[in-house]
């Protein structure tokens, strides 16, 4: 069983460019969520997607956008990246109606902005 | 919104000792979550935990939701539980997965 997957691991960028990252959820999951951790933090909410729709939002800008395809699959697209975009970007999956599990991380994907 | 208190910020153990960190959040939950964060970025899970006690191996973890704390003891510390222990907790709504809000974690060395 497939824990949930990221790509890429790694990626380097300069400021002004746009960047998508992309996640798939964990075996039987249909909830995604993406959070931002930047260095000596902990994670912080994005946005979360169900039904291919964004159901919650954190306190980030609009240049931070998200999909979510039929097969639970998610990206997370952000414009006009800024040197403070640098961060590692984790997604979560989970089940929408089904609490008893909690949420289950991928290893996520470390952005430099140059 | 909810705010979630970890302590002690930084612990230094010899392999062997026995350490328990403390989660404090400030409103009613519907999930708390325990995490070690590895020194590759991944958060693995330890314990979906909103209420009651669980245990797994040198592990466990008590959640006392009417008073609002958590606690993760780890017996018998080896060198590979360093890392970043995270709680994170989801609030009280209507019953559908909700966002995850993180404390400032717990930074463990185990040293030989």
């Amino acid at each position: 069983d497939a824990g949930v997957t990221q790509s890429p691991t790694h990626l380097i960028k300069t400021r002004g460019q746009q960047v998508t990252l992309r996640c798939s959820p964990k075996s039987g999951h249909d909830t995604v969520s993406w959070y931002q951790q930047a260095l000596g933090q902990g994670p912080q909410f994005i946005f979360q997607y169900y039904e291919e729709e964004e159901r919650q939002r954190g306190n980030f800008p609009d240049r931070f956008s998200g999909h979510q395809f039929p097969n639970y699959s998610s990206e997370l697209n952000v414009n006009a990246l800024l040197l403070g975009d640098s961060a590692l970007y984790l997604c979560a999956s989970s089940q929408y109606f089904n609490l008893l599990h909690g949420q289950y991380f991928g290893p996520g994907t470390r952005l430099l902005v140059l | 919104g909810i705010q979630v208190e970890q302590s002690p910020p930084d612990l230094i153990l010899q392999e062997g000792a026995n350490s328990t960190l403390r989660c404090n959040f400030s409103d009613s939950v519907n999930n708390l979550q325990w995490f070690h964060q590895n020194p590759w970025g991944q958060l693995i899970n330890l314990f979906y935990i909103p209420s009651g006690t669980k245990q797994n191996g040198r592990l466990s973890a008590t959640t006392v939701a009417t008073e609002r704390y958590s606690l993760l003891y780890i017996s018998s510390s080896q060198t590979t539980d360093s890392g970043v222990y995270f709680c994170a907790v989801e609030p009280l709504n209507t019953g559908t997965a909700s966002k995850l809000t993180f404390g400032t974690g717990t930074r463990l060395q185990v040293t030989l």
